[in-house]
């Protein structure tokens, strides 16, 4: 199974900041690498898939970046939609995993 | 637009059944693989399940295996989860997902129903 796993698990921000969460995989996952954001009470909402690529709606404050083993979501200026839970997914191999997550919360 | 219902949750002792069901509109269901993914409360996204687009192949974590079925009725446009001998630890809120092919992720999200095993 491949591991994934977040770093931090928390990370306090301000409106306005520059966020990035990193994801690290136990064995190449190539770019089958997706982001999530999770809001309490609410089902996963997909940003980002193939490790770059942004789904239609998305704001472009969000960007992804990566390959291999090591991922990177960045959210260039925080704003106060973002503060929720954020987990990376491989999509490389069965069986899908996700990372334990990433909350982002207000300083 | 996509929309996906769950239902069949709820509040069950230790030991007993459940069926989870969730019901797909807005794409064709019957070209895509359906998954169910859990997350107990406070915890991460963990994946149970999946069925291919026919029902001819259907894989589980190990947890699961031999425990949880998944089906699906192509007519009725609709994935189900029978979940017998229900243990505390599989306490968590169900999703129901759409991956709409290989090496994809998991676009389309059920707004999930809670199951709670408690004595």
């Amino acid at each position: 199974d491949v591991q994934m796993t977040q770093s931090p698990s928390t990370l306090s921000a301000s409106v306005g900041d520059r966020v990035t969460i990193t994801c690290r995989a136990s064995q190449t996952v190539h770019t089958w690498l997706a982001w999530y954001q999770q809001k309490p009470g609410k089902a996963p909402r997909l940003l980002i898939h193939d490790a770059s690529s942004l789904e239609s709606g998305v704001p472009s404050r969000f960007s992804g970046s990566g390959s291999g083993t090591e991922f990177t979501l960045t959210i260039t200026s925080l704003q106060p939609d973002d503060f929720a839970v954020y987990y990376c997914h491989q999509y490389n191999s069965f069986f899908w995993t996700f990372g334990q997550g990433t909350k982002v919360e207000m300083k | 637009q996509v929309q996906m219902v769950e239902s069949g949750g709820g509040v069950v002792q230790p030991g007993r059944s459940l069926t989870l069901s969730c019901t797909v509109s807005g794409i064709n269901f019957h070209y895509y693989a359906m998954h169910w993914v859990r997350q107990a409360p406070g915890k991460g996204l963990e994946w149970l399940a999946v069925i291919s687009h026919d029902g001819g192949d259907k894989k589980y974590r190990d947890s699961v295996k031999g425990r949880f079925t998944i089906s699906r009725d192509n007519s009725k446009n609709t994935v189900s989860l029978q979940m017998p001998g229900l243990r505390s630890e599989d306490t968590a809120t169900y999703f129901c997902v759409v991956s709409t092919g290989a090496f994809q992720p998991f676009d389309y999200w059920g707004q999930g129903i809670l199951v709670a095993v408690s004595s």
